[in-house]
């Protein structure tokens, strides 16, 4: 069974940098042929795709974030991360990572739906 | 972007009647090298992570009860939900995965009457 957990700060000041992780259990980063997302929501508003990886470490930004976002993955810890620098109270938010899971058949990628998601990690910016 | 838009914000409905939720996107969503319209739903329960129902407009995700269904094709779609129980009781998300930045719409909320 594919597990995610989220680990990170709660609190973060404003223009400082929030730095989570997210855990993989029952699968690998490095071999499953997966992306791997990150997802926030701001309490009492919509979900926001922030962006993913991929097991080819190929990523991919939300725009809208692309200037503040790292996304990254550590292939030996199984581990992958999210970076958001000078974060403001708008970034606060409880913070998903999720699996997006992926198919190859023949040339062609099928998605289908983001299947396993951490718990959420409530992040609040504020001095 | 691609802009998903759900109707209606709200819905309250008696235990065992039908839910319906519309979702519409701003242009197509169908992936011509899949043959799949790249929408999914999920279900949001307070304190919980999202929770995948259905994927390519209308397959059910393992494990999801049968009374969940998905249809709709190219910018129009819908999740309906038979025979409504309690613990169906939540907001619930359409999500586009056809074009980057994938996006959702800004949920549906579930009541029971």
């Amino acid at each position: 069974q594919v597990r995610l957990q989220g680990s990170g700060p709660g609190l973060v000041r404003p223009s400082q940098t929030l730095s989570l992780d997210c855990s993989v259990s029952g699968a690998s980063v490095n071999r499953d042929l997966h992306f791997w997302a990150w997802v926030r929501q701001p309490a009492g508003k919509g979900l926001e795709w922030i962006g993913r990886v991929s097991t080819g470490e190929s990523i991919t930004y939300n725009p809208s974030l692309r200037s503040r976002v790292t996304i990254s993955m550590d292939k030996s810890k199984n581990v992958f991360s999210l970076q958001m620098t000078s974060v403001t109270a708008a970034d606060t938010a409880t913070y998903f990572c999720a699996r997006e899971r992926a198919t190859w058949r023949g040339k062609s990628l099928f998605l289908s739906g983001m299947d396993v998601w951490g718990q959420g990690i409530t992040v609040t910016v504020s001095s | 972007d691609i802009v998903m838009t759900q109707s209606p914000d709200s819905l309250t409905v008696s235990l065992g009647e039908r839910a319906t939720i519309n979702c519409k996107s701003s242009q197509t969503v169908f992936n011509w090298s899949t043959n799949k319209n790249d929408v999914a739903w999920y279900q949001r329960k307070p304190g919980q992570p999202p929770k995948l129902l259905i994927y390519w407009a209308s397959t059910r995700d393992s494990g999801v009860p049968d009374r969940f269904s998905g249809s709709g094709s190219g910018t129009d779609f819908s999740l309906t939900i038979n025979g409504l129980q309690a613990e169906d009781v939540a907001i619930y998300y359409c999500q586009q995965y056809y074009g980057s930045p994938y996006t959702f719409g800004q949920g549906t909320k579930v009541d029971l009457k």
